[in-house]
């Protein structure tokens, strides 16, 4: 079963304005952490923001934050004031904190493709 | 601080060739691993590794194979490439535990024709 799921394969947003990428997450362990990973066309995997499964305060990080809903197992990224350079390929990602493999094995959502139009 | 490096960048085989994928660390991180990345699939685990000496399977092992002879060091070999083994590679890097992100390289783009 999806671990991870990403249901907009594709999404558009004007410059400036804000945006909401979804993600939901399957679990059963009470520790994980959900993170969002930003890849531009260029390929490498820029880290944007973590929220660990414990946290009561959603996080946030700089023009990024992270809407949690733990009883719906939901982790949306909201990108406030969107800039042209934000256009990337955007990755759901879970890590389940699994003593065998030091909690470091991270899942991935198929991704959601952003364009920011001028 | 040079982070995850990965080499080559690029790679075409042939079928049935093989190689070794590099990737070195220099932030002393113990858990390092391999992830693959098919279009519409996200990346998924290869194998991983949480110290010198210590591998084991992900999601995707069959045709890789990894050894950890050392802290920094991670390559991952294909030992008869096959088609199917055409993606963009990934290695990653990570505290032991506590860490918040992976650290990613830049990738390796390879194709087997």
């Amino acid at each position: 079963a999806q671990k991870i799921t990403q249901t907009q394969p594709g999404m558009f947003v004007q410059e400036k304005e804000a945006v909401t990428l979804d993600c939901t997450y399957d679990t059963s362990d009470q520790s994980y952490g959900l993170f969002w990973y930003k890849q531009p066309s260029s390929g490498e995997m820029i880290f944007l923001i973590y929220q660990g499964s414990y946290d009561e305060q959603n996080a946030t990080e700089g023009r990024y934050s992270l809407n949690f809903q733990k009883a719906r197992k939901s982790a949306n990224l909201v990108i406030s004031a969107s800039q042209l350079g934000d256009s990337a390929m955007y990755f759901c990602a879970m890590r389940e904190d699994h003593f065998d493999n030091y909690g470091q094995n991270f899942v991935f959502g198929p991704g959601t493709r952003l364009s920011v139009l001028p | 601080n040079a982070g995850v490096t990965q080499t080559p960048k690029f790679q075409v085989l042939k079928t049935g060739q093989s190689m070794t994928l590099q990737c070195a660390q220099d932030m002393n991180h113990e858990y390092m691993s391999w992830y693959r990345q098919d279009p519409g699939m996200g990346l998924r685990l290869i194998h991983y590794s949480v110290g010198a000496g210590i591998t084991d399977q992900g999601e995707v092992p069959n045709g890789y194979n990894v050894s950890r002879s050392t802290t920094e060091d991670f390559p991952l070999r294909l030992l008869s490439a096959a088609p199917s083994q055409t993606s963009v590679y990934f290695c990653a890097s990570s505290f032991q535990m506590g860490g918040r992100e992976a650290f990613f390289g830049q990738g390796t783009r390879l194709t087997v024709v």
